[in-house]
């Protein structure tokens, strides 16, 4: 069974750039959600792709985007970067949509914003 | 209030104690509930899932108390290897999708 995996791992970005992070879910699993983990603080959601549709959103501005694609795998995109989009992006499979089912996180993409 | 609280400690016990961690939520439309484990730079991984019966994995035990609005997870005989950050982490179903975690108990265990 293939777990989930995110690319790349490391990001250095200047503040106003774009930047497109990817995530393959786990085998099997049709949901991928992303979420957004600021040092010393939990994961917040930014938002959740259930069979390629946004299935749910956290208190993110527009500039955070996403896609799900057929074969289930998302991309991240935000755009206009700010200094304070610097974190961990997580991303994590389950099996459908909603919450009912235990999430499988990847290994992140850390982001640097300068 | 915080929609998930999470005391963030740290929790410092010696190997063999038994340590309690609790988190709170507000939204009384919660429907699921779950704690992970954070290892320092590591993703979070599925410790377990909390039902309103209780559920025990070995030395790992796991309650929600619906009325107060909380879940606890009870941690037995302390390794050493129990040191991380412990999330839990609510979800409200059945319209808008949306995953809250608490901040985190960061828990030390010291030989």
């Amino acid at each position: 069974e293939t777990g989930v995996t995110q690319s790349p791992t490391h990001l250095i970005k200047t503040r106003g750039q774009q930047v497109t992070l990817r995530c393959s879910s786990q085998s099997g699993h049709n949901t991928v959600s992303w979420y957004q983990q600021a040092l010393g603080q939990g994961p917040q959601f930014i938002f959740q792709y259930y069979r390629e549709e946004e299935n749910g959103r956290g208190n993110f501005p527009p500039r955070f985007s996403g896609l799900q694609f057929p074969n289930y795998s998302s991309e991240l995109n935000v755009n206009a970067l700010e200094l304070d989009d610097s974190a961990l992006y997580l991303c994590a499979s389950s099996l459908e949509g909603q919450g009912h089912y235990e999430q499988y996180f990847g290994p992140g993409t850390r982001l640097t914003v300068t | 209030r915080k929609e998930v609280e999470q005391d963030p400690g740290p929790f410092n016990v010696p190997e063999g104690a038994t340590v309690a961690f609790n988190c709170t939520y507000s939204n009384s439309a919660s429907q699921s509930f779950f704690w992970y484990r954070q290892d320092c730079r590591k993703e979070p991984k599925l410790l377990m899932s909390v039902y309103s019966s209780g559920n025990e994995d070995g030395r790992f035990t796991a309650q929600l108390n619906r009325a107060s609005q909380y879940i606890s997870l009870l941690i037995r005989d302390s390794k050493l290897s129990d040191s991380a950050t412990y999330l839990c982490v609510v979800n409200m179903e059945g319209g808008s999708y949306i995953p809250t975690f608490g901040r985190g108990t960061s828990l030390i265990v010291h030989p």
